[in-house]
C-alpha cells in the first residue's frame, strides 16, 4: 500500500484560507467516510483536528472544516492565524482493518 | 481524561529488538483500539498495526508484518510494541494512539481516528 499523495508544502498570509488535498484510491479514500486529519507542531505529537471527513473534535476552531470529492479529502483552514504553521497530515481506513497515512503538508503562514 | 504514557528512549543495536510501552492514565483501553504509528527523522507518519484489547485481536500494516507483535494488557491497560530485526531504517519517534471502534466484526473490528496519543518515544538504531 502506497501513502495517501498530499502536497509537500502550501502556505498563506494570515487571514487568508488554505486548502491541503489528500489524494488516494477507490480502495482507500474513496471507498471509505473514514478520513482524518492531524496538525502536528515541531517536536510535538500529533493532533486530531477532523474525523469522519468532515466532523471536528470538541474544541478544535470551526475555521478548520474537511470534505471529500472522490478518491481525494481535503483539509480547509481559514481565517490562517500565525498557530497554524505545523505539519498536517491525512488518514484513511483502506481495508482489511488496515490504515494509511498521507505523507504530509508542511503549512508556512507568511 | 484519559493521556497515554509511553516508556522512555531506547537506543538499540542493528539486529536486536525493542518493546515500548503505552499504559492509559485516567481511563481505559475498554471499548477502544490501540495503535501504533512511527515517524523517521524528516519523515511523515506511518501506521503499523493497532490491537482490540477486548478481544486481543491486532493487525498489521503488511510492511510490518512478521517484524511488529502488539499486544496489551487489559489488567493494566497497558499495550506494547515489539519491533525486531531492527535496522538503522527503523530510527524513528513511535507513537502510540487510542482509536475508537466503529463497526465491530468479532473477532476484529474497524477502527477510526487517533484521539489520544502518547507522547512519544525515540528509538535509535546504530551500531
Amino acid at each position: 500500500q502506497s501513502a495517501l499523495t498530499q502536497p509537500a508544502s502550501v502556505s498563506g498570509s494570515p487571514g487568508q484560507s488554505i486548502t491541503i488535498s489528500c489524494t488516494g484510491t477507490s480502495s482507500d479514500v474513496g471507498a471509505y467516510n473514514y478520513v482524518s486529519w492531524y496538525q502536528q507542531h515541531l517536536g510535538k505529537a500529533p493532533k486530531l483536528m477532523i474525523y469522519d471527513v468532515t466532523k471536528r473534535p470538541s474544541g478544535i476552531s470551526n475555521r478548520f472544516s474537511g470534505s471529500k470529492s472522490g478518491n481525494t479529502a481535503s483539509l480547509t483552514i481559514s481565517g490562517l492565524q500565525a498557530d497554524d504553521e505545523a505539519d498536517y497530515s491525512c488518514c484513511s481506513y483502506a481495508g482489511n482493518y488496515t490504515l494509511l497515512f498521507g505523507g504530509g503538508t508542511k503549512l508556512t503562514v507568511l | 481524561q484519559v493521556q497515554l504514557v509511553q516508556s522512555g528512549a531506547e537506543v538499540k543495536k542493528p539486529g536486536s529488538s525493542v518493546k515500548v510501552s503505552c499504559k492509559a492514565s485516567g481511563g481505559t483501553f475498554s471499548n477502544y483500539a490501540v495503535s501504533w504509528v512511527r515517524q523517521a527523522p524528516g519523515q511523515g507518519l506511518e501506521w503499523m498495526g493497532g490491537i482490540i484489547p477486548m478481544f486481543g485481536t491486532a493487525n498489521y500494516a503488511q510492511k510490518f508484518q512478521g517484524r511488529v507483535t502488539i499486544t496489551a494488557d487489559k489488567s493494566t491497560s497497558t499495550a506494547y510494541m515489539e519491533l525486531s530485526s531492527l535496522r538503522s531504517e527503523d530510527t524513528a519517534v513511535y507513537y502510540c494512539a487510542r482509536a475508537p471502534l466503529l463497526i465491530i466484526i468479532v473477532p476484529s473490528a474497524i477502527f477510526g481516528w487517533f484521539d489520544p496519543w502518547g507522547q512519544g518515544t525515540l528509538v535509535t538504531v546504530s551500531s
